[in-house]
């Protein structure tokens, strides 16, 4: 299978909460990642949890990993409109050369 | 501070042709890498420079793709000569200093091949 899994798309309405999950296969992961790609953008770190945390909060977003089911979740509370884009998961690899192994990403379309 | 810059925006060639991708990285950051990103799939690692030197190229595809970065500063990739499944958004990204867990990334270049 895929080093990184996420799906492909996730609705919600203005106001909720969105929690987008993804799941990487490698123990060894030093660093997670999570990016938000705007239509016609590039690509904006969000924010990135450290292997040995289990949760990290920055304002309206919250990580969560599990390490032992390999599982990473971003919540994103009070979702906006201005949320709507492509929420890219990444893991950077214990000795790794610092690249980064995406997966596919999640299209998040955010409903008034 | 200026980001990662990149040129073209987008480019649009047809098979067999040549296409020089330009990436600018953050002032002082060391590290630069390219990714790809092919219509559908993941965000691939192409590359990753150390100042001047290619520290890791285990991702680029095949012989067609050549990146250089003279200087340690900008670095380019040229594709020649360019085949239908190299069309896709190639992103470049910098950090300061080798595993520095953060990685920024440039704007991307759209890439067509027709």
């Amino acid at each position: 299978g895929e080093d990184v899994e996420q799906s492909l798309f996730l609705s919600v309405r203005e106001g909720d909460s969105s929690v987008i999950n993804c799941t990487y296969t490698d123990s060894s992961s030093t660093y997670l990642y999570w990016y938000k790609q705007e239509p016609g953008a590039g690509l904006q770190l969000l924010t990135y949890i450290f292997s040995n945390m289990d949760m990290k909060q920055d304002q309206r977003l919250t990580v969560l990993l599990n390490k032992k089911d390999k599982h990473l979740s971003l919540r994103i509370a009070d979702t906006q409109t201005g949320d709507s884009a492509i929420y890219f998961c990444a893991e950077r690899k214990w000795g790794s050369q610092g690249n980064l192994i995406f997966g596919k990403g999640t299209k998040l379309s955010v409903k008034p | 501070e200026a980001g990662v810059t990149q040129f073209p925006s987008h480019s649009v060639i047809e098979k067999g042709q040549t296409v020089t991708l330009r990436c600018d990285p953050i002032s002082g950051h060391d590290n630069l890498y390219w990714y790809r990103r092919v219509m559908g799939k993941e965000i691939k690692f192409l590359l990753h420079f150390v100042k001047e030197s290619k520290q890791d190229e285990s991702g680029m595809p095949n012989n067609r793709f050549l990146a250089e970065r003279t200087g340690g500063t900008y670095s380019t990739l040229k594709v020649q000569p360019a085949e239908l499944e190299d069309s896709g958004v190639y992103f470049c990204a910098s950090s300061q200093e080798q595993g520095q867990e953060t990685q920024y990334f440039g704007p991307g270049t759209r890439l067509l091949v027709l």
